[in-house]
């Protein structure tokens, strides 16, 4: 069974800084992995969505690398901003599967 | 629609009752989901529509929860007798390719309380 972890659970960091979030995978035989923002109280907005076969996938202040046979990915955010405080989940699909595996999401603060 | 929309936003319920929430999803889009997701945790699965059809329900956690989409677009996901223990935020995401090939797209959710 795929099992999604991330790490930290929860992060704070100065306004500015730049930070990584990472998450790791147990079954390596996946089609693809995707990164979601979470707001309090709100749905998922999907951040970035990266195929198995890439290495990594960018928008704007956001990269997210992949590396599928060490089953770890990782969400590095440049120049970070209040507004980017939010919970952040990881989540794959795992080959053969019609399900999307979540993490249980780091929880970033940044502070102005 | 513009987006996935899911009604109700909130729905406080008694235990024992049954609870219909609703899924529309964003215009032409053929697969659905529905999560489950619990205070602190990452959403968890419970089914997929490819059209109109469940191809994979195997997240149901029991015989209380079923879930149609008779037309091939808006979907209703159903508990019958709630428990406490159903209490979470119900979400919903579309996609318009098939499965594990696309971007979801999630609704904001229908926070469900039963007391």
């Amino acid at each position: 069974k795929q099992e999604v972890t991330q790490i930290p659970a929860a992060l704070s960091v100065p306004e500015g800084e730049n930070l990584v979030l990472n998450c790791s995978f147990t079954d390596s035989a996946i089609y693809n992995l995707q990164w979601f923002r979470q707001d309090p109280g709100k749905g998922l907005t999907s951040l970035l969505l990266i195929q198995s076969s890439q290495r990594e996938q960018t928008s704007g202040r956001l990269n997210a690398s992949l590396d599928k046979s060490s089953g770890r990915s990782t969400l590095y955010i440049a120049a970070s901003q209040p507004g980017d405080s939010a919970t952040y989940l990881c989540a794959v699909w795992g080959a053969g599967s019609y399900q999307l595996t979540f993490g249980k999401g780091t929880k970033l603060s940044v502070i102005p | 629609g513009a987006g996935v929309s899911q009604t109700p936003s909130n729905k406080v319920t008694e235990k024992g009752k049954y609870v219909e929430l609703r899924c529309d999803p964003i215009s032409g889009h053929t697969a659905l989901y529905w999560y489950r997701q619990s205070l602190g945790q990452g959403p968890e699965f419970l089914i997929y529509f490819q059209g109109t059809g469940a191809a994979d329900d195997s997240g149901l956690p029991n015989d209380r929860f079923f879930a149609v989409r008779p037309e091939g677009s808006v979907s209703t996901l159903k508990i019958q007798r709630t428990e406490r223990g159903d209490s979470a935020v119900y979400l919903c995401a579309s996609s318009s390719t098939g499965a594990n090939t696309g971007e979801l797209f999630f609704g904001e959710g229908s926070r469900l309380t039963v007391l």
